[in-house]
């Protein structure tokens, strides 16, 4: 199983500076990399999807960057909406073995 | 514009059953994959299986295999998500996903359903 771990667990940042989050791969899922936001009784939503593919309707303040088992999602000058946790998620195998990271969580400075 | 739309809570006793809907609308619903996704209370988001109707072969996470059926039925766009021999550890809530499909192979989520909170509790 491929063990996705994000960094940091929590992220303080104050509204309209940058936030960088970041997931790392236990082996490589080249860019086989999406990432989703989630809000408190939520369900998540697609973000960035092919490592760097921002899904449709997604502000251009977020942007995903990375291959193989470094990946990064920036959202520059965050909002007070940003505030959620986010979640990266490798879709690399087949048969499907999904794994999602344990989440980033952006809280208010 | 496709839209997931699950069924309601559940409560269940320890050692029953539990089955899960997630109908679809708007696009082809043979054409694409679902998955259930899970969400214990205050933890991450868990893969649990998923199904492409159009090949009618689901595929599980290793730790459900066993317990857990997913399927199709297509004439009403609908699937479903049953898990048996349920333990407390199975409160959670429970998603269904569209998966985008290439190549015959999984790759993203988009949209997900509301959630299904199941409860197990004796």
């Amino acid at each position: 199983e491929i063990v996705m771990t994000q960094s940091p667990a929590t992220l303080s940042v104050s509204p309209g500076e940058r936030a960088t989050l970041s997931c790392r791969a236990s082996q490589s899922v080249s860019s086989n990399l999406a990432w989703y936001q989630q809000k408190p009784g939520q369900a998540p939503r697609l973000l960035i999807y092919g490592a760097s593919t921002r899904a449709t309707g997604i502000p251009a303040r977020f942007s995903g960057s990375g291959s193989g088992t470094e990946f990064t999602l920036t959202i520059s000058s965050l909002q007070s909406e940003d505030f959620a946790v986010y979640y990266c998620q490798q879709y690399n195998n087949w048969p499907p073995r999904i794994t999602f990271g344990q989440g980033t969580r952006l809280e208010i400075k | 514009q496709v839209q997931l739309v699950q069924s309601g809570a559940e409560v269940k006793k320890p050692g029953s059953s539990v089955k899960v809907s997630c109908k679809a609308s708007g696009g082809t619903f043979s054409s694409y994959a679902i998955s259930w996704v899970r969400q214990a209370p205050g933890q991450g988001l868990e893969w649990m299986g998923g199904i492409i109707p159009i090949f009618g072969t689901a595929n599980y996470a290793q730790k459900f295999q066993g317990r857990v059926t997913i399927t199709t039925d297509e004439s009403t766009s609908t699937a479903y998500m049953e898990l048996s021999s349920l333990r407390s550890e199975d409160t959670a809530v429970y998603y269904c996903a569209r998966v985008v499909v290439v190549a015959a192979t999984y790759n993203w989520f988009d949209p997900w359903g509301q959630g299904t909170l199941v409860t197990v509790s004796s």
